[in-house]
């Protein structure tokens, strides 16, 4: 699988959009890009994926750039319940292999303040 | 309930004592995975179960860690002679079938975590 580089921490205030990088630039055609994020002392929570095209839910919005080498998560009006480390995964669209698991690197713990 | 439990929530163990970890996935979810999250570390994969199949060991640390899967739902995470490296959160998680990346949706669903001090 595709390794992703995010930056260790970031700030953002309250009200205000967090654009959380990923890089992942060995990413390869039938990867997804995946976004958990882990708030104190929870367990990890699905928010978004996305294979080439931009994705928007409730929580927020995925742009891939056109090559897919990276991307960005957007929550267009963080607050403070937003404080949580965000995992940013690629998987290979696969159900056969082994456990189709889902393993975190260190992501980016997301600061937001008032 | 209707989310995944998982019990104990808190576990403190003396060196060398064996600990059992509880985990009721989400009713007619097929595939289990176990998980744990040292501090300040990301996840780590340990074991992956899918309905009848030989469940996928390739994560477990050594052959002091083991889980069965009774009847296709309650999962236990059994740990043998713990040692201090294993404290840590372990997090059980479903999901409905084998991941399919291509529908949306079909995602993997985490409990709260046991967390094991070993002292």
């Amino acid at each position: 699988d595709a390794k992703t580089t995010q930056p260790p921490s970031m700030d953002c205030a309250e009200g205000r959009a967090a654009n959380l990088p990923c890089n992942h630039s060995t990413i390869s055609g039938n990867e997804y890009v995946y976004w958990y994020r882990q708030i104190h002392s929870q367990g990890p929570q699905y928010i978004i994926h996305g294979l080439k095209n931009n994705e928007t839910n409730e929580m927020a919005s995925l742009i891939i750039t056109e090559d897919r080498k990276s991307s960005t998560l957007i929550l267009p009006h963080a607050t403070l319940r937003d404080t949580a480390v965000y995992y940013c995964i690629v998987r290979v669209d696969s159900m056969y292999n082994a456990g189709n698991m889902l393993t975190f690197g260190g992501g980016t713990r997301l600061m937001v303040k008032p | 309930g209707a989310g995944v439990s998982q019990s104990p929530s808190n576990k403190v163990t003396e060196k060398g004592k064996d600990v059992e970890l509880r985990c009721d996935p989400i009713s007619g979810h097929t595939a289990l995975y176990w998980y744990r999250q040292s501090l300040g570390q990301g996840l780590e994969f340990l074991i992956y179960f899918q309905g009848n199949s030989a469940p996928d060991k390739s994560g477990l640390p050594s052959d002091r860690f083991s889980a069965e899967r009774t009847g296709g739902s309650v999962s236990t995470l059994t740990i043998q002679r713990t040692q201090q490296e294993d404290s840590a959160v372990y997090l059980c998680a479903s999901s409905l079938g084998p991941i399919d990346w291509g529908v949306k949706g079909n995602t993997i669903y985490f409990g709260e975590g046991s967390w094991l001090t070993v002292v």
